[in-house]
């Protein structure tokens, strides 16, 4: 069964600063692994998406990373703003014809001004 | 990607009544999804529904609590039914982006006093 763990569970950085969020996964056969951005009480906002061939994605300040053998992926957020501020899901897709979804806990990420 | 609009965006209800939350979305899909994130949880699946089928419920989800209509293939509903204060949650829908990924709804956060 997969399981998807996201470390810290909180974040609360100055703005301006650099920060990794880091996920991790059991199982390595996966199909992709995506990641979300949450406001509080509202929907998800999809931020990145990795195939499981790919090894980084980038939009904007956003970078993400995966080393399926690991079982790992970041999320880098260069020089971090106010607005930033939500809790950041990962989830990963375990097989192509599987369409189920394992997300993590998250990581609810606070800039300062 | 598609764009999904879900309705209503929060609702406060009474212990014992039902609630039926709606999904449009802009394109055809086979597939819709809905999930429940329970306060401070991550998003667990309920049931996977299809247009012109019985929908599939995940273990600990149960037809007779959590009805779902899939008339067309824009269109779903999902009915919280019999609520008590344990359904207070945040309930979403999600379809597949196309490209393997997954594009959710704004979500529905429903709170039972």
């Amino acid at each position: 069964k997969q399981e998807v763990t996201q470390i810290p569970a909180a974040l609360s950085v100055p703005e301006g600063e650099n920060l990794v969020l880091n996920c991790s996964f059991t199982d390595s056969a996966i199909y992709n692994l995506q990641w979300f951005r949450q406001d509080p009480g509202k929907g998800l906002t999809s931020l990145l998406l990795i195939q499981s061939s790919q090894r980084e994605q980038t939009s904007g300040r956003l970078n993400a990373s995966l080393d399926k053998s690991s079982g790992r992926s970041t999320l880098y957020i260069a020089a971090s703003q106010p607005g930033d501020s939500a809790t950041y899901l990962c989830a990963v897709r375990t097989g192509g014809s599987n369409y189920k979804l394992t997300f993590g806990k998250g990581t609810l990420l606070t800039v300062n001004p | 990607s598609a764009v999904i609009s879900q309705k209503p965006s929060r609702d406060i209800c009474q212990r014992g009544t039902s609630l039926t939350i709606q999904c449009q979305v802009d394109s055809q899909v086979t597939m819709m999804f809905w999930y429940r994130q329970q306060p401070g949880q991550s998003l667990t699946l309920i049931a996977t529904a299809n247009q012109g089928s019985e929908a599939t419920y995940e273990s600990g989800f149960v037809i007779d609590k959590f009805p779902i209509s899939r008339p067309n293939l824009t269109f779903s509903t999902l009915t919280v039914s019999n609520m008590s204060p344990e359904d207070s949650s945040i309930y979403l829908c999600s379809v597949e982006d196309g490209r393997g990924g997954y594009t959710f709804g704004s979500g529905t956060r429903l709170t039972v006093v």
